[in-house]
């Protein structure tokens, strides 16, 4: 079975651009979540969606936004960048059944603001 | 507010000398502490999720151990390729349902 995906990896930007990000889960996988990771703060839940709806928010501004298509692939966008939105933002794929609750993480898209 | 506290921050050991990480949790209405590896470059690789106080899992030279404050990871008798950054993370069942992370603890094995 596939693993998680996202493109692009890497991702070099400037200050007040915007970026999308995408990401495809495991098949199956209707649950999707995005993480934000920095050496300062570690990992930070952005948002989970699941079949097409937001179903939770992390605390992050209003430029971070993401949407869920109907093969359950997702995409986050951040908007009007700052220096501080470097980081590497990971995708997690997400499996509840009656043995547990597993999530697995994709190998990130590395996002460069300068 | 949930949070999620590893210890040590780092930590050397020699190749064959066990050891054991600490994560301590305070989160509200636990629903799953989770165990991930993290190489350099790459995502968290899942390697447990425990439920209870006094459940226990393993895999290979790994084994997760879970009490009511505290969830340990031991490592017997670890190889280099053992050598990466693991984290522990709680998953709330009072909130928000994304994983609150501690900050790892970055493990060396030396040959």
């Amino acid at each position: 079975k596939a693993g998680v995906t996202q493109t692009p990896r890497y991702l070099i930007k400037t200050r007040g651009q915007q970026v999308t990000l995408s990401c495809s889960p495991i098949s199956g996988h209707r649950s999707v979540s995005w993480y934000q990771q920095t050496p300062g703060q570690g990992l930070q839940f952005l948002f989970e969606y699941f079949s097409e709806t937001q179903r939770n928010k992390g605390n992050f501004p209003g430029r971070f936004s993401g949407r869920q298509f109907s093969n359950s692939r997702s995409e986050m966008n951040v908007s009007t960048l700052e220096l501080g939105d470097s980081a590497l933002y990971l995708c997690a794929s997400r499996s509840l059944s009656a043995t547990g609750d597993t999530q697995y993480f994709g190998p990130g898209t590395r996002l460069t603001v300068l | 507010e949930d949070q999620v506290t590893q210890s040590p921050e780092a930590l050397r050991l020699q190749e064959g000398e066990s050891s054991s990480l600490n994560c301590s949790y305070t989160v509200s209405g636990l629903r799953g502490l989770f165990w991930y590896r993290q190489d350099p470059g790459k995502g968290p690789e899942f390697l447990f999720t425990l439920y209870s106080a006094g459940e226990e899992k393993e895999k290979e030279r790994l084994k997760a151990t879970l009490t009511k404050k505290e969830s340990f990871l031991h490592i017997t008798a670890p190889k280099p390729e053992d050598s990466a950054t693991y984290l522990c993370a709680g998953n709330s069942g009072g909130g928000a349902d994304g994983l609150t992370f501690g900050k790892g603890t970055h493990l060396i094995i030396q040959p």
